[in-house]
């Protein structure tokens, strides 16, 4: 079984400071760990993806997320957050040799104040 | 490239009835993936197709089926309608079956039952 816990179901925080949004996995084996980002009444835009290799990886809109193997975290990060990045964020896992459904946590929405 | 087209993009339906909604995927993707957004449940997955087969699918009830044609589209079904039904339904296509590809999400179809 695979599993993905997003500990905070709100985060805010001013625009231009750094953001992190916290997700952590459970799975047996090698995981392959998504970022998506939705806005309202919109469907999931994917922002990055970690499958192999450098702990630290870059995606769209200058998101990047670190993985940690040892705490089973892959947190998402921008340097300097914008109003525009108000939305809800899903972490996601799939685990190797497993079907290919994505498992999702439960959302943590971002709100980026002016 | 257009992306992923869900349709229609809003549906209201009577409980007891029956519903089809429609995804065409991004061109050359083969694999199409739905998924089902609730406030209660978050994100879960229904099925996924590949190549006119189901390859996989998610715990919910014969109600829910699907098939996908020879150019990729794809379709899902839901009869007999219960008022838990109403939710996003949201569809995803990828190139392949390889689990390291990331999946393109449409808009989704947000299906009302009363």
């Amino acid at each position: 079984a695979q599993s993905v816990a997003q500990p905070e179901d709100q985060v805010n925080v001013a625009e231009g400071n750094p953001l992190t949004v916290k997700c952590t996995y459970s799975v047996s084996g090698n995981p392959y760990l998504f970022w998506y980002v939705q806005y309202p009444n919109r469907g999931l835009q994917f922002l990055l993806k970690y499958i192999t290799g450098d702990n630290l990886v870059k995606g769209s809109y200058g998101f990047e997320a670190e993985f940690n193997k040892s705490q089973t975290s892959f947190h998402l990060k921008k340097p300097s957050a914008l109003v525009s990045d108000s939305a809800l964020y899903f972490c996601a896992v799939r685990r190797e040799g497993s079907a290919r459904q994505l498992t999702f946590g439960s959302g943590t929405q971002l709100t980026v104040l002016p | 490239k257009a992306g992923v087209t869900q349709t229609p993009r809003y549906l209201i339906k009577t409980r007891g009835q029956q519903v089809t909604l429609s995804c065409s995927p991004i061109s050359g993707h083969r694999s199409v993936s739905w998924y089902q957004q609730t406030p209660g449940q978050g994100l879960q997955f229904l099925f996924e197709y590949f190549s006119e087969t189901q390859r996989n699918k998610g715990n919910f009830p014969g109600r829910f089926s699907g098939r996908q044609f020879s150019n990729s589209r794809s379709e899902m079904n839901v009869s007999t309608l219960e008022l838990g039904d109403s939710a996003l339904y949201l569809c995803a296509s990828s190139t392949g079956t390889g689990i390291r590809t990331e999946a393109f999400f449409g808009q989704g179809t947000r299906l009302t039952v009363v």
